[in-house]
Parts: structure tokens; sequence; C-alpha cells
């Protein structure tokens, strides 16, 4: 069984679309999270929800927005769709705040 | 607020050679410490983790680190490496407090040539 599954896995769209992104984990964590991984790899925080509460909401635009309707599920959701936006994003999930986070296989969104 | 920083972006290294790939961080108050890899095209996976006691900690495939709170270092270490063991390497650490927010370094290129 998939601990933490992202749909999809390849995203190519144009600018100004409107795009989402679905996460779910299947391993009971209470927390969960959107990274953005860029070209040179460098992982950056976007949102984390913990207990379907957001915890840290890190400079991005607001065109992005994370929605968790459960414990289980964190969506991101992308308006008007810039290229800058092409990036790997990974969902993760972990135990608590301190524990090791899980990570979904990422979705990479290419905007043309 | 606490930084990581991965001093080698690029590590190649001869099958079956040791190897060492270094990680400081900074920060004014402890922190818990994490390596994770990436292997291509796919998601983070935790390779091994120091929260407290014993410093020098393992991961099931030889790979270890060693937490040294006077250099504020977490280096990773494997004395022998495997092709298998090409991927990308992040350290990474947790302020236990605030945010707790994951800080990850930049990522260091481990390359196991034949």
């Amino acid at each position: 069984d998939t601990a933490v599954s992202q749909t999809p896995k390849y995203l190519v769209t144009q600018m100004g679309n409107d795009k989402s992104i679905k996460c779910e984990q299947n391993l009971g964590h209470d927390t969960m999270y959107w990274y953005k991984q860029d070209s040179k790899k460098f992982l950056k925080i976007m949102f984390s929800y913990n207990n379907k509460e957001l915890i840290i909401n890190e400079t991005v635009p607001n065109r992005f927005s994370p929605k968790s309707p459960d414990k289980a599920h964190l969506n991101l959701h992308i308006n008007s769709l810039e290229l800058g936006d092409s990036a790997v994003y990974f969902c993760a999930s972990s135990r608590d705040r301190v524990n090791e986070q899980y990570f979904g296989p990422g979705t990479r969104l290419t905007v043309t | 607020a606490q930084s990581v920083t991965q001093l080698d972006s690029q590590v190649p290294v001869f099958e079956e050679a040791p190897v060492e790939l270094r990680c400081n961080y900074s920060s004014s108050v402890s922190v818990y410490l994490f390596w994770y890899v990436q292997y291509p095209n796919q998601g983070l996976q935790l390779l091994l983790k120091y929260l407290s006691g014993s410093t020098l900690v393992e991961s099931i495939n030889g790979f270890e680190a060693e937490f040294n709170k006077s250099q504020t270092s977490f280096h990773l270490r494997k004395p022998s490496v495997h092709i298998s063991d090409t991927a990308e390497y992040f350290c990474a650490v947790i302020l236990p407090l605030g945010s707790y927010q994951l800080t990850f370094g930049k990522g260091t290129k481990l390359s196991v040539i034949p």
C-alpha cells in the first residue's frame, strides 16, 4: 500500500490555467505538508497543516491555496499558472511536527 | 532561525570507496537532525535521524551520521559505497519550537563510479 500518494504524477498545462494536485496519506498522521523543489533540487516548504489547521504558510503567491478536507488529504490548488510555477511539488506527512516526514512521489508541473 | 549548509554540491566516488557528505547547521538552540535520500525521479526517503541519545546513528543500509554539538555538524558517512547509492542526499533540521519547520540543505549529489 502506498503511504503518501499524489495525483497526477505529471501535469503539463498552459499559462493562465487553474490546476489542482491531490495528496492522500494512509498512515494516520496528523500533519501534512506541501514542498516545492526547483530545477536545482532546492526544497522549500510551502504549507503545513496539523489536524486540518494551517500552521505554516510560507511566502508563496496567493494564487496557491491549500485545502484540507480531512486529516488524510491535503490538496493544492493553483490559479493563473505562470512559467515560474514549473517545478516538482511534493506532499509529505508526519505523525507529529517533530518526527520524520514521509514524502509522496512528487508531481512534476510544467507550465508552457 | 535555523539554517543548514551542505558544503559539497557534488561528490563523485569510486565503488567500494568510503564517502563522507558534510552537513553543518546554525541554530542558537537544540535541533533535531535528519538525512533524507532522493533517488532519481522519486520522492525523499528518510535515511536516519538524531533526536536525542547516542550521537552516532545508523541506517539499515550501512550509512551512519554523527551529531557533533560543538562543531554543529551532522556528517553522513559510509565505509564502502555501491552503485545503488547514487542519489541526492539532503540534510535537514527541525527547531522543536514555534512552527517546527523542517529546513533542508541544498543537497549533495553522490555519484558512484563503477
